[in-house]
């Protein structure tokens, strides 16, 4: 089963660059039909989703945070990764990694989560 | 954009009631594309429905999904204590994912 863990600094200045590591055990993040997410959720709020990237590197960013939001791919660490540059305080939210299955035209899903990461904002 | 709106916003019942959560879409969403989420406090969400009605692995089959093109409802026919969380729906775009705001079912 695979497993999904979230890394990186929980305290980032404004202004500043957020980075965060995703390290992926279990399975291969170079398998077919994986997409691999990230997504937030500011406090008491819903969840967002920030964008993907494919083990051979094409990306999807959500449109809101296109201009600040880079998703890249380590596949000899088996890890990807997330920046957000410019960072204000209203991107203070618990960060997700997260396992986009879409493996047939039925099976579109999110199925594996890794335990989420509080990232604040604040000088 | 494709805007999930769902409803109500928090749901008030008790143990062994019914639960329905209604997920509706701005414009029509491919049944294949739309799944549903279970959070509780502190944790990430569970995956429990995927293309509308498919319910995951493990999931209890008071869990029931259904509807089609911009209205879809996720049913729990007895709420077990376990059961009480945040829901989300969730759809494939085009180019991008986007989530409902949530409904929380909370103890009366």
């Amino acid at each position: 089963q695979v497993q999904l863990q979230e890394s990186g600094p929980r305290l980032v200045k404004p202004s500043q660059t957020l980075s965060l590591t995703c390290s992926v055990s279990g399975g291969s993040i170079r398998s077919h039909g994986y997409y691999w997410t990230w997504i937030r959720q500011l406090p008491g709020k819903g969840l967002e989703w920030i964008g993907y990237i494919y083990y051979n590197g094409s990306t999807s960013y959500t449109p809101s945070l296109k201009s600040r939001v880079s998703i890249s791919v380590d596949t000899s660490k088996n890890q990807f990764s997330l920046n957000l540059t410019s960072v204000t305080a209203a991107d203070t939210a618990v960060y997700y990694c997260a396992r986009d299955t879409r493996l047939s035209a039925y099976q579109y899903f999110f199925d594996s989560w890794g335990q989420g990461t509080l990232v604040t904002v604040s000088s | 954009e494709i805007v999930l709106t769902q409803s109500p916003g928090t749901l008030s019942l008790s143990p062994g009631e019914r639960a329905t959560l209604s997920c509706r879409a701005s414009q029509s969403v491919s049944s294949n594309f739309l799944a549903w989420y279970q959070q509780k406090p502190g944790q990430a969400p569970r995956l429990l429905i995927y293309a509308a009605s498919g319910r995951a692995t493990g999931i209890p089959d008071r869990f029931r999904g259904s509807g089609s093109g911009t209205d879809f409802t996720l049913t729990i026919s007895r709420l077990e204590p376990e059961d009480f969380a945040v829901y989300y729906c969730q759809q494939y775009g085009a180019s991008f994912v986007t989530f409902g705001g949530g409904t929380k079912v909370e103890i009366k």
